[in-house]
């Protein structure tokens, strides 16, 4: 059984591109969550993604965009991105139909992203 | 507003001593707290949560917490540590006010020494 998995792993990009990172979640699970944990610190929530909708945002600007597609798969794109969006971003699934709030989130190993 | 403080950002044990993290969390209503542990270059492993049935929680690694609401606290404990416990670890809140979401401590980091 596959657990959650993203790609790329690393990516460097520079001021002002775009990116995109993929993630595929465990088997079963129907819902997304994207984090970032910038370089000694804890994740911070960025969204989730449940039924194909963005269900909570947290406090990111709107260059921060998602996806999900109708097989669970999501995407976060990060436009005009800033020497500050350098960070781990983390994937999570979780089964989102139940009590989603107790649900134990399974994480991917992350993209770093590195802007320069 | 949901928080979560982890006291200590960095703590140092020798191995077979005993492991204390503390953890503190602020929520209006009463919250699901996790445990989660990261390796160097590894996405985040759950060690344990909290969901409001026994309020000392036992975990993988033989680590446990102990749900204390009169102190706001979710301290992760381990008898005796071990040089593979060596990691970060974060605490974190999710439910009530704060909806879907999950909200971090800025995490621990475990040295165990030899």
């Amino acid at each position: 059984d596959a657990g959650v998995t993203q790609s790329p792993t690393h990516l460097i990009k520079t001021r002002g591109q775009q990116v995109t990172l993929r993630c595929s979640p465990k088997s079963g699970h129907d819902t997304v969550s994207w984090y970032q944990q910038a370089l000694g610190q804890g994740p911070q929530f960025i969204f989730q993604y449940y039924e194909e909708e963005e269900r909570q945002r947290g406090n990111f600007p709107d260059r921060f965009s998602g996806h999900q597609f109708p097989n669970y798969s999501s995407e976060l794109n990060v436009n005009a991105l800033l020497l500050g969006d350098s960070a781990l971003y983390l994937c999570a699934s979780s089964l989102g139909s139940g009590g989603p709030q107790s649900e134990t989130q399974y994480f991917g190993p992350g993209t770093r992203l590195l802007v320069l | 507003a949901q928080s979560v403080t982890q006291l200590g950002s960095h703590v140092s044990v020798s191995e077979g001593a005993l492991v204390l993290l503390r953890c503190n969390y602020s929520s209006s209503v009463p919250p699901y707290l996790f445990w989660y542990v990261q390796y160097p270059n590894q996405g985040l492993q759950l060690l344990l949560k909290y969901t409001s049935a026994a309020t000392l929680v036992k975990g993988i690694n033989g680590f446990e917490a102990e749900f204390k609401k009169s102190e706001t606290s979710f301290h992760l404990t381990k008898p005796s540590a071990h040089m593979s416990d060596a990691a970060e670890y974060f605490c974190a809140v999710s439910g009530g006010a704060g909806g879907f979401k999950t909200i971090f401590g800025a995490g621990t980091r475990l040295f165990v020494k030899a």
